[in-house]
């Protein structure tokens, strides 16, 4: 059974270019969430979502960026016009609910790296 | 107050040793509370979660102390590949868009 998935690895993007990340959950977990980590730094809540829909975005900025998670294949988060600060690790993790207690599957994450 | 505070580190150890480290968090509602367990350049993994009444899984041992809000993990018989960084995670409540990562405790475990 395959863990959660992303790709692809390592990204790199001019200012200005788009970046759009995949995310393919644990078979059979519908729950995803994307959090940014920056060096140094700890890893940030960005948007939570089912299939279809998304439930939290409160930490995804409002503009440039946006996730979804359609019906069929995987989650993607796209980001728009892309700046220097945008450079960090993006992990995806998946959950089979979304209960209080339900641990965290975490892929190996993206990282992107804005010249 | 930030929401979830570590130490950072790194805590140098040598193998074989007992380690522990606090987490503490800011919101005294908080439910739920996990140790995360992160490698150089590679994601989290869950490495236990912490109940009201401390839990052991064989060399790691972690206490929830909610008077004073903090929670801790305690590492005995160190082992070389218990290096990494140790993430305090909170969960205020409600679903698991909740939780709240701390940046983590680095630790090195030294032969």
């Amino acid at each position: 059974n395959a863990g959660v998935m992303q790709n692809p690895r390592h990204l790199v993007r001019r200012r200005g270019q788009e970046a759009r990340l995949r995310c393919s959950p644990v078979k059979g977990h519908s729950h995803v969430y994307w959090y940014r980590q920056l060096p140094e730094e700890g890893l940030k809540f960005m948007v939570y979502l089912q299939k279809e829909n998304i439930i939290d975005e409160s930490g995804m900025p409002k503009e440039r960026f946006s996730a979804e998670f359609p019906k069929e294949g995987p989650s993607i988060l796209r980001i728009q016009q892309v700046v220097r600060g945008d450079s960090a690790a993006y992990f995806c993790a998946s959950s089979p609910s979304g209960g209080a207690n339900s641990p965290l599957h975490f892929g190996n994450g993206t990282r992107l790296t804005v010249t | 107050r930030k929401e979830v505070e570590q130490d950072p580190g790194p805590f140098n150890v040598p193998e074989g040793a007992t380690v522990a480290f606090n987490c503490t968090y800011s919101n005294s509602a908080s439910q739920s509370f996990f140790w995360y367990r992160q490698d150089c350049r590679k994601e989290p993994k869950l490495l236990m979660s912490v109940y009201s009444s401390g839990n052991e899984d064989g060399r790691f041992t972690a206490q929830l102390n909610r008077a004073s809000q903090y929670i801790s993990l305690l590492i005995r018989d160190s082992k070389l590949s218990d290096s990494a960084t140790y993430l305090c995670v909170v969960n205020p409540g409600g679903g698991a868009d909740g939780l709240t990562f701390g940046k983590g405790t680095h630790l090195i475990i030294q032969p």
